[in-house]
């Protein structure tokens, strides 16, 4: 089955220590996304990539970071930079091009990420 | 810039009874709009979604959404509630053409009483 994968699904944070959380598609989609969840406050986007070796900051950039060396994946830094760092992240991906522009974004299950 | 409002932070429901959640959105042209669902410590699974054509737009687990241009407003709709669909329900907007993200309200906690 096609989907998203996201690991680990719990991760903890020493303070001063970067974490890298993956993200993983088999769906052939060109776009990935990453978003924070926070309770109450819905989810804001962290990073965007449109297609491979190109990303752009989102919404609350400062503290992270991304590559994307390969169309499948999308991985996210959290560095110590980040002072507070506690929250769920979500990765997405969809479809792009000529014939896709309205397609939806599809969701991975989630990281949550706490400090130790 | 656009924007997502979801009014009701928690909405409390029998098993049975009709369900309508709102959501008000702005955006400046016309907008791609989604109805997403989660449940406690998952990812989000698309409801319906709504780009042009019938205002009235029906999606899975018997959703349904109304588009109304005048009011801005996309409220999802279900006729008769059951207990599965206790979860959380986020709205959406799209359709910035530089990076095609969504905007999301910050979502409505729906709880199911027997």
């Amino acid at each position: 089955d096609g989907g998203i994968t996201q690991s680990p699904k719990y991760l903890f944070r020493k303070e001063g220590q970067n974490v890298t959380l993956s993200c993983e598609q088999n769906l052939n989609h060109d776009a990935m996304y990453w978003y924070r969840q926070d309770p109450g406050q819905g989810l804001r986007l962290i990073y965007y990539s449109q297609i491979v070796n190109d990303f752009q900051k989102g919404d609350i950039a400062e503290g992270y970071s991304v590559s994307r060396e390969k169309k499948e994946s999308f991985p996210l830094t959290v560095t110590s930079a980040q002072k507070n760092p506690t929250a769920f992240y979500l990765c997405a991906s969809r479809n792009t091009g000529q014939f896709n522009s309205n397609q939806p974004q599809h969701f991975g299950d989630g990281t949550r990420l706490s400090i130790l | 810039a656009q924007s997502v409002t979801q009014p009701d932070i928690h909405i409390t429901v029998s098993e049975g009874a009709s369900l309508e959640l709102r959501c008000n959105y702005s955006y400046g042209a016309t907008p791609y709009l989604f109805w997403y669902v989660q449940s406690p410590g998952q990812g989000l699974q698309l409801l319906l979604k709504y780009f042009s054509g019938d205002t009235l737009v029906q999606g899975i687990k018997g959703f349904e959404a109304e588009f109304k241009r005048s009011q801005s407003s996309f409220n999802l709709r279900k006729p008769s509630v059951h207990w599965s669909d206790a979860a959380e329900y986020f709205c959406a907007v799209g359709g910035d053409t530089g990076r095609r993200a969504l905007t999301f309200g910050s979502g409505t906690r729906l709880q199911v009483q027997p």
